[in-house]
C-alpha cells in the first residue's frame, strides 16, 4: 500500500532564506506527484504537478523535483517570505488501485519569520 | 479558474441529527471527492464519485453516505451525526485521470463541522 511521508512536520525559518521541503513515497508506480499549499482553516491549493516522466517543475519562486526511482520529491522555495507561511502537502497518484484517489502526506507546517 | 464551492463554512449540529454537506463545481469535472481532515491524521478519503450516480467507498465510509444526482453536485450525508464526526470536511474535483493524467485536483474552502 502506497504511503507518503513528509519530514519534518514543522519548519521555522527567517525571511529571505532558501528552503527545501521533503516528500517520500514507498511505491514508485505513480502517474504524477502534486504539491499543495493549505492556509489555516482553508482548503488546499495545487501549486505544482510533476508527471512521472518529468524531473522537475517550476512556478515563480517554487521548484519541485521528482526522483521516482528513489521515491523522493522536494519542494524548493527561494527567498522565502512571511506570506509563504502555510502547510505544504504532497500527494501521489498511484497507477494501481484507483489512480484518481491521491495518497497524501500529512504535510510540513512552514513558518517564515519576518 | 475552476471553482469548487462548499455550501457552508461552519456548521454546528447536535448528536443524532441528519447532516447534509453540499459541494458544487463549475468545470464539468467527472471526479468528485469528499475528504475529512483531522490534526495528526491528515486527509482521509470518505467517498469518491467518478460519474453521475456512481460512487466508490474511500478509506473511512462508515457513518457517511453520498449522493450525485447531477454532474456538478456531490453531497455528503451524515445519517446520524456523532461527536467523532467533528472535523474539517473538504470537497474536491478533477477530470478523469487516465484520459488527462496531468490534471490537478481542485479543493473547496472546507466546512468545519462541530457535532455537540
Amino acid at each position: 500500500k502506497q504511503e507518503v511521508t513528509q519530514i519534518p512536520a514543522a519548519l521555522s525559518v527567517p525571511e529571505g532564506e532558501n528552503l527545501v521541503l521533503n516528500c517520500s513515497f514507498t511505491d514508485s508506480a505513480i502517474y504524477n506527484l502534486q504539491w499543495f499549499r493549505q492556509d489555516p482553516g482553508k482548503g488546499l491549493t495545487s501549486l505544482l504537478l510533476i508527471q512521472s516522466s518529468q524531473r522537475e517543475q517550476t512556478s515563480g519562486r517554487l521548484n519541485a523535483s521528482l526522483d521516482k526511482s528513489s521515491g523522493r520529491s522536494t519542494l524548493y522555495i527561494a527567498a522565502s517570505q512571511p506570506g509563504d507561511s502555510a502547510t505544504y502537502l504532497c500527494a501521489v497518484s498511484p497507477t494501481q488501485g484507483g489512480s484518481e484517489k491521491l495518497v497524501f502526506g500529512k504535510g510540513t507546517k512552514l513558518t517564515v519569520n519576518p | 479558474d475552476v471553482k469548487v464551492t462548499q455550501s457552508s463554512r461552519y456548521l454546528v449540529k447536535r448528536t443524532g441529527e441528519k447532516v447534509f454537506l453540499e459541494c458544487v463545481q463549475d468545470m464539468d469535472h467527472e471526479n468528485m471527492f469528499w475528504y475529512r481532515q483531522d490534526p495528526g491524521l491528515g486527509l482521509r478519503l470518505i467517498y469518491f464519485s467518478y460519474d453521475v450516480k456512481m460512487k466508490e467507498k474511500g478509506d473511512i465510509p462508515e457513518g457517511y453516505s453520498v449522493s450525485r444526482e447531477k454532474k456538478e453536485r456531490f453531497s455528503l450525508i451524515l445519517e446520524s451525526a456523532s461527536t467523532n464526526q467533528t472535523s474539517m470536511y473538504l470537497c474536491a474535483s478533477s477530470l478523469f485521470l487516465e484520459q488527462r493524467p496531468n490534471e490537478k485536483l481542485f479543493f473547496g474552502s472546507g466546512t468545519q463541522l462541530s457535532v455537540l
